[in-house]
């Protein structure tokens, strides 16, 4: 069983639409968790870190559930731009021990 | 500021050759990572050092990796000799030096794709 689980999508969408993905992980000990995002033959970038108490940043909402283990992202008023792969990571502290991904969520937003 | 830099963008080689791969960090962080998406599968984590040491290499494959940081500024990463399934995407990140959540905020370099015909 992979540690950090996502539905690899993909997800096509219409513009405007609210989109939520989930992800699961399986190592009750870990501690700090992201969710990243990746263009296509680029890098992956820090959307937003996840907090216990849920966090937002503009359209974008992140909640943590760690009785059940899951993740999860919420993009309300979705754009052309919000196109992209969504990678939730994961860790097992706050320092600078390494992340683990999941294979990531295909998003197409749909003109 | 200058961002993470990696070089070659792209390699191909053929089997049993060798590749070298270089990243340079954001000037300043002493955390340097590397990190490999191999296709359809999800990015893994080879090895983290701090300066100049080896803080986890619990993710290097095999004996045919070898990472290098000396002096604690940009790193290497050579493949010898490399095999078809050594092709991918090899990521390098950065991140500053101390703790609290903030750390572990990386900064990922464009990646070095390597095809090994």
């Amino acid at each position: 069983r992979k540690e950090v689980e996502q539905d690899p999508g993909p997800f096509n969408v219409p513009e405007g639409a609210t989109v939520a993905f989930n992800c699961t992980y399986s190592n009750s000990a870990s501690q700090s968790f992201f969710w990243y995002r990746q263009d296509c033959r680029k890098e992956p970038k820090l959307l937003m870190s996840v907090y216990s108490s849920g966090n937002e940043d503009g359209r974008f909402t992140a909640q943590l559930n760690r009785a059940s283990q899951y993740i999860s992202l919420l993009i309300r008023d979705s754009k052309l731009s919000d196109s992209a792969t969504y990678l939730c990571v994961v860790t097992r502290g706050f320092g600078n021990e390494k992340l683990t991904f999941g294979t990531g969520t295909r998003l197409t937003i749909i003109p | 500021e200058a961002g993470v830099t990696q070089f070659p963008s792209h390699s191909v080689i053929e089997k049993g050759q060798t590749v070298t791969l270089r990243c340079d960090p954001i000037s300043g962080h002493d955390n340097l990572y590397w990190y490999r998406r191999v296709m359809g599968k999800e990015i893994k984590f080879l090895l983290h050092f701090v300066k100049e040491s080896k803080q986890d290499e619990s993710g290097m494959p095999n004996n045919r990796f070898l990472a290098e940081r000396t002096g604690g500024t940009y790193s290497t990463l050579k493949v010898q000799p490399a095999e078809l399934e050594d092709s991918g995407v090899y990521f390098c990140a950065s991140s500053p030096t101390g703790g609290g959540s903030g750390a572990n905020v990386l900064t990922f370099g464009a990646g070095s794709r390597l095809t090994v015909l």
